[in-house]
């Protein structure tokens, strides 16, 4: 299969640590980045290359992958991190861009 | 500072074509990047149009690929898309992004603010 698999949902309690996984076999080959996006804005990177942050992403945000299965990692979560988050890659051809669908991140 | 930013009509009729473009600006577009669009419907997740190269070279997603044309102008900076027969199914905010592909490695680094595009009569 060439899609990628977010949980639809994920709560944490403010200053907690959560885990955001997306799964699919493209991510065999390709590691996954991951955008951050808030309601009526456009998307922003905050993890690339694996575990990659860029300038002015808060070290709160970390990445991880183990098969298949790419993760993003928020610890210390803050209520301005409440937003969506997307992971992406490649599939397998590398011809093609995937996105997974999407995780709505609620900071309790 | 590179900045994209999208323009094109706001409102397009069903079986039209929707007609974008993405100027860049702060650098060349003829770099090692994929230049890429991707659409939002509304309430929805976001979903791989297609990219070009600055060599004309494209790559576009197989279920738009029959109803997709994505160009890039070297000379006045900026690629486009062109979306032919569209349905209710393809309104949605439309983006525009820097990537950057490698061995292993994919990822948006830069995006537009977005164009929303209604289809409606």
């Amino acid at each position: 299969s060439s899609e990628l698999t977010q949980d639809p949902a994920v709560s944490v309690a403010l200053g907690q640590t959560v885990r955001i996984t997306c799964q699919g076999d493209g991510l065999r080959y390709y590691y996954a980045s991951w955008y951050l996006q808030r309601p009526g804005q456009a998307p922003v990177l905050v993890i690339y290359d694996k575990h990659k942050r860029p300038s002015g992403i808060s070290d709160r945000f970390s990445g991880s992958s183990s098969g298949n299965t790419a993760s993003l990692t928020i610890t210390g979560a803050q209520a301005e991190d409440e937003a969506d988050f997307y992971c992406s890659s490649r599939d397998a051809s590398g011809k093609h861009v995937v996105f997974g669908g999407g995780t709505k991140l609620t900071v309790l | 500072q590179v900045q994209l930013q999208e323009s094109g009509p706001g409102l397009v009729k069903p079986s039209g074509t929707l007609s974008l473009t993405c100027a860049v600006s702060g650098a060349s577009i003829n770099t090692s990047n994929w230049w890429t669009w991707v659409r939002q419907p509304p309430g929805k997740g976001l979903e791989w149009i297609g990219e070009v190269y600055h060599s004309g070279s494209t790559d576009y997603n197989p279920s738009l690929k029959s109803r997709v044309l994505i160009s890039v102008d070297k000379s006045k900076n900026y690629f486009s898309l062109r979306l032919t027969s569209l349905t209710a199914a393809d309104t949605a905010v439309y983006f525009c992004a820097r990537g950057f592909s490698g061995v292993g490695l994919n990822w948006f680094d830069l995006w537009g603010q977005g164009s929303l595009v209604i289809v409606s009569s």
